[in-house]
Order: structure tokens, then C-alpha cells, then sequence
């Protein structure tokens, strides 16, 4: 079956500009997570949604950096006011459900660059 | 909070030959989960080993085998018979029990395979 799919697959943007980085996990997983990948940070995490709760944004770095999930599916993790910082690859993952056994599948990312 | 450490940024071995990559952590837990993920230049994050901390037998998975030192919080992932699709950058990572927790990950290892 299908993966994870992320779009954009790369997104250039200029400083202080606002970008939507969308995510779609694999059909009938309850469990989201988004990470970012840059140089300076490794892998962080960032947020997690599971099902109607509300998410656990632990992870956000700013309050630049916002993320929904609609419907349970979809999700759009948002950056305003961009930072060259923020240049990063930003991955989503997504799981059956949110239990130890349940394993965290990855989409292929986006890579952010601000200009 | 938990901390993973691979010591390794770089690594290379001879197609065919064995190589160990290793990893470390640091945690008070006593419930956790550890895995290694590969992440080819295709930025997409695949799981290769999982090794539950409760478990004293160390998980393999066909080529690819984990030696868990729990005392020691240790967990090398060792790669038997390396082929030149194994080249990649390699994670450990790190997730604490219970319901929706995140993956905190080490800084990661390159793995470069010599024909």
C-alpha cells in the first residue's frame, strides 16, 4: 500500500516568508509525528498528534512553528515568518496507533531552504 | 531526558566484510525501546532493528544483529556480509514506553560500503 507522502519534496523560500509543509500518513494510522533534520540539531523531535486528542507540541522550537491535523489524516506543519534557521529537512511519520508495539513509519521529507 | 550518542560520524567497511557501528544512551528509564534506522540518500527513514529493553536475547534481523548491553546502556548494531545498497547514514534511536512518545535520536553514522 501507500507510504507516507510529504509535499513540497523541496521548498525555497525567501526570509520572512510564511510555508505549509503537508503530510499524509498511511491510510487508518491514528498516530502523527512531524521531526526536523538540519545540521546544526540532528533529528528532533517537533509535535505528535494521536487521534481527537490534543497534541503534544513539546518539540515546537518557537512560537513561529504551528501544525494541524484535520480530520485525523492530513496534516500541515507551519512555518511564519521563516529564519534561515529554519532550514531544515522536515520529516513526518505515522503509526497505527500510539502503543509500544506500534512502529513509526516515515515519509521522505521536506527539505526547507530559506533564503 | 534522554540523550543518545552514536560516536561514530563516519564508517567504512569492505562489501562483503563486517562492520559494527556503535551507539549509547542515557536514561533512568526502565521501560524503553531502541531501534536502528537507515536513511539512504533518498532522505526516507527505514527501520532496520528494533530491541525491546525488557528482552535479554538481542534482536537480528537477516544480515543486521544488535549486541544490547543494558548495564553498560550500549546498543551496536552490527551489519554481517555488508553490500554496497547497506551505504548510508545510520540512526540509533531511542523511545521511552508507553503510549505516543516520541524517537530521540543519536547524531547518526555514515556508512560508506568499498566495492
Amino acid at each position: 500500500g501507500a507510504g507516507v507522502s510529504q509535499s513540497p519534496s523541496n521548498k525555497v523560500t525567501e526570509k520572512g516568508k510564511d510555508v505549509e509543509l503537508r503530510c499524509d500518513p498511511i491510510s487508518g494510522h491514528t498516530a502523527l509525528y512531524w521531526y526536523r533534520q538540519s545540521l546544526g540539531q540532528g533529528l528532533e523531535f517537533l509535535i505528535y498528534f494521536q487521534g481527537n486528542s490534543a497534541p503534544d507540541k513539546s518539540g515546537l522550537p518557537s512560537d513561529r512553528f504551528s501544525a494541524e491535523r484535520t480530520g485525523g489524516s492530513v496534516s500541515t506543519l507551519t512555518i511564519q515568518r521563516t529564519q534561515q534557521e529554519d532550514s531544515a529537512v522536515y520529516l513526518c511519520a505515522s503509526s497505527v496507533g500510539a502503543g509500544d508495539s506500534y512502529e513509526q513509519y516515515f515519509g521522505p521529507g521536506t527539505r526547507l531552504t530559506v533564503t | 531526558a534522554q540523550t543518545v550518542t552514536q560516536s561514530q560520524p563516519e564508517m567504512s567497511v569492505q562489501e562483503a566484510e563486517t562492520v559494527t557501528l556503535s551507539c549509547t544512551y542515557d536514561t533512568s528509564e526502565s521501560d524503553y525501546y531502541l531501534f536502528w534506522y537507515k536513511q539512504p540518500p533518498s532522505r526516507q527513514m527505514i527501520l532496520v532493528i528494533r530491541q525491546e529493553a525488557y528482552k535479554q536475547q538481542n534482536a537480528t534481523e537477516n544480515r543486521f544483529s544488535v549486541n544490547f548491553q543494558k548495564a553498560a546502556k550500549s546498543f551496536s548494531l552490527k551489519i554481517s556480509d555488508s553490500q554496497l545498497g547497506d551505504a548510508a547514514m545510520y540512526f540509533c534511536a531511542y523511545r521511552s514506553g508507553g503510549a505516543g512518545n516520541m524517537l530521540t535520536f543519536g547524531g547518526g553514522t555514515r556508512l560508506m560500503v568499498k566495492p
